[in-house]
């Protein structure tokens, strides 16, 4: 079974704090994705990456950057956390962008609170 | 640009009663169409999913999906709901051929099933 695993299920921080997400996982996917999720709005998109080193912005960017340095990392980074931040965090995976099942794998989230 | 619309934010049904939870995405080309659900506290995991053929799927659990491609719809449905079935479902949808294979998803629906 595919496994992505988010480092901190939990984490609550200060206002302008920097805040790392970790997601690892297990499978040699070639894509990964950092969505938020919040009550009513459902998922979104807010960064992901097709390869090593490569990033591409989502719907909801501002206020967030990524690291992919290798394969199986991928690192969501709040510069400075802010209370508008505060919300569910997921990580996925997929085998690559033209493979035919498209099934995303998730991790089972991190929710930030910023105090 | 890609967008999912989910009708229902919240249903409550008792068991036994019969689901159907509405799913539309707007998108001009090729589609695949996918529902996950989130059972509380557990992540999401996929529910079913549509790339071609039959417009019926089947998925886990007794879930099936009807693909309307007049309707731009892609509608949730099972015949006899438990206990077990309370949980948040999701619907999503990607472009074929869409960069890095990311899924745009709906605002959820929750659903809740009395005892």
């Amino acid at each position: 079974d595919v496994k992505v695993t988010q480092s901190s299920r939990y984490l609550v921080k200060r206002t302008g704090e920097k805040v790392f997400l970790e997601c690892v996982q297990d499978m040699d996917h070639e894509n990964m994705f950092w969505y938020r999720q919040d009550p009513g709005l459902g998922l979104r998109l807010i960064y992901f990456s097709y390869d090593v080193k490569m990033k591409e912005k989502g719907d909801i960017p501002e206020g967030y950057s990524v690291s992919r340095e290798k394969k199986e990392r991928f690192s969501l980074i709040l510069e400075s956390a802010s209370t508008n931040q505060t919300s569910m965090y997921l990580c996925a995976s997929t085998l690559d962008r033209h493979a035919s099942t498209g099934e995303l794998f998730f991790g089972e989230g991190s929710r930030l609170t910023v105090l | 640009a890609q967008s999912v619309s989910q009708h229902n934010h919240h249903v409550i049904l008792s068991e036994a009663a019969s689901l159907e939870l509405g799913c539309n995405y707007s998108y001009g080309g090729t589609v695949n169409l996918f529902w996950y659900v989130q059972y509380p506290g557990q992540h999401l995991q996929l529910l079913l999913k549509y790339f071609s053929g039959d417009p019926l799927v089947k998925g886990i659990k007794g879930f099936e999906a009807e693909f309307i491609k007049s309707k731009f719809s892609f509608n949730l449905r099972k015949p006899s709901v438990q206990w077990s079935d309370t949980a948040e479902y999701f619907c999503a949808v990607r472009g074929s051929y869409n960069q890095g294979g990311k899924l745009i998803f709906g605002q959820g629906t929750e659903l809740s099933v009395k005892p």
